[in-house]
């Protein structure tokens, strides 16, 4: 099955510009999707797709990928934007077969 | 307003088995895939199973593939997950997660709180 890679542990400055980034083979047939959980929170949904954002979620974040790399950008980072972001993306299999990326701790400074 | 509200976790023995359920509501069930996502203590998300909106189509991962079963029934609103043979590494808070799409796109757009299996003799 495929798997995601994601670097554990990211920081930024308050009002700086982050990237977070997932790594995989299914990423070059698939656009992943992005969660933010916050502790004791089920996660939240903030880009699907080719860069679509659910309502309700602020546009500072925003979604690229190029090949077997994803990033989601968060523009003017937030104390609340304090989280733990995972990546999500279908097996490029075409089962039925979904993988999560470890997930990156996000700190604000 | 959607809602998903898990139910049927608990403490059980390892190889026994538990049935989780996720009701339903604030959107036309049968239109959306769902799937169960398990989070372990203090580790990340883990995908478990997922299912098309008329049965169709299933799958699960490898960790549970042969010990766990989806269901749903969308006459009740309800999505199902049967676990037998429980391991201790099966101990987590399960969610429940509905898809964007009628097919599993894998977008889960919304969540339920979770309920917390654990297993330990």
């Amino acid at each position: 099955s495929s798997e995601l890679t994601q670097d554990p542990a990211v920081s930024v400055a308050l009002g700086q510009t982050v990237r977070i980034t997932c790594q995989g083979d299914s990423l070059r047939s698939f656009y992943p999707s992005w969660y933010q959980q916050k502790p004791g929170q089920a996660p939240v949904l903030v880009i699907y797709g080719n860069n679509n954002r659910p309502s309700g979620i602020p546009d500072r974040f925003s979604g690229s990928s190029s090949g077997n790399t994803a990033s989601l950008t968060v523009t003017g980072a937030q104390a609340d934007d304090e989280a733990d972001y995972y990546c999500n993306s279908r097996d490029s299999s075409g089962n039925l077969l979904m993988v999560f990326g470890g997930g990156t701790k996000l700190t604000v400074l | 307003e959607v809602q998903l509200v898990e139910s049927g976790g608990g403490l059980v023995q390892p190889g026994r088995s538990l049935r989780l359920s996720c009701a339903a509501s604030g959107f036309t069930f049968d239109d959306a895939a769902m799937h169960w996502v398990r989070q372990a203590p203090g580790k990340g998300l883990e995908w478990v199973s997922g299912i098309n909106w008329d049965s169709g189509k299933i799958g699960y991962a490898d960790s549970v593939k042969g010990r766990f079963t989806i269901s749903r029934d969308n006459a009740k609103n309800s999505l199902y997950l049967q676990m037998n043979s429980l391991r201790p590494e099966d101990t987590a808070l399960y969610y429940c997660a509905k898809d964007r799409g009628y097919s599993a796109l894998g977008d889960f757009d919304y969540w339920g709180q979770g309920t917390l299996v654990t297993v330990s003799s």
